[in-house]
């Protein structure tokens, strides 16, 4: 079936010491996102890609970078993480038409990664 | 801000009772979307309307939108303890093409 995977579904790290967390999809979309959300809180986009184009929120801490090496994964990187970066982390997939451009669809989600700092 | 604002924030009903949950947001919209997350996972798409409709229907779900209200509903008709969960709706709209805003969402319990 196709699908979102994230890995590792659960990562502890040290406070300060970088982390990377894994996306990959097999429905070939040409757009991946990355969401944070914090306990009983909606989702928070941090930013996407539209396939090698890299659109970053304005309120996005300089301690989240991404990569995109491929159509198929896409990588969150935390520099420095500190206590208040605890959270899940969402990836989620669509498909953007470059000929019908004002057209927004459906996400699909990953199931997260948790990530706890110590 | 588009932030769709959802209410209410939780909603407690027995098994086999309607829930209905409601979403309003600010500016205008290509469409509307509902998605529903099991405590620690990821999100699923329900059901996606677009700003030119009215109503949609998908199995056990209704949903409606007013644009002129800016505001949309989500109705779970015949409710099972499985539907217990998170549902979020959010928007897709304005300047930045694929950004959905997404509201905070409302707890549904369904009791067996």
């Amino acid at each position: 079936d196709a699908m979102v995977i994230q890995n590792p579904r659960y990562q502890v790290t040290q406070f300060g010491k970088p982390v990377t967390l894994s996306c990959s999809q097999t429905l070939n979309h040409n757009v991946m996102y990355w969401y944070q959300q914090k306990s009983s809180q909606a989702p928070k986009l941090l930013f996407h890609y539209y396939d090698k184009d890299f659109n970053n929120e304005a309120d996005t801490p300089d301690n989240f970078q991404s990569r995109r090496p491929n159509t198929s994964f896409c990588f969150l990187d935390i520099r420095s993480p500190g206590l208040g970066d605890a959270a899940m982390y969402l990836c989620a997939t669509s498909r953007r038409d470059r000929s019908r451009d004002r057209v927004w669809y459906e996400q699909y989600f990953g199931p997260g990664t948790r990530l706890t700092v110590t | 801000s588009q932030q769709g604002e959802e209410d209410p924030q939780a909603l407690s009903i027995q098994e086999g009772e309607n829930a209905t949950m409601n979403c309003s947001y600010k500016t205008s919209i290509n469409n509307l979307q509902w998605y529903r997350q099991n405590s620690g996972r990821g999100l699923v798409h329900l059901i996606l309307i677009r700003s030119n409709e009215r109503e949609k229907h998908s199995g056990r779900l209704r949903v409606t939108l007013d644009t002129s209200k800016k505001s949309s509903s989500l109705l779970i008709t015949a409710s099972r303890a499985a539907d217990t969960a998170s549902y979020f709706c959010a928007v897709a709209g304005g300047t930045s093409y694929g950004k959905l805003t997404f509201g905070q969402g409302t707890i549904l319990t369904v009791h067996p």
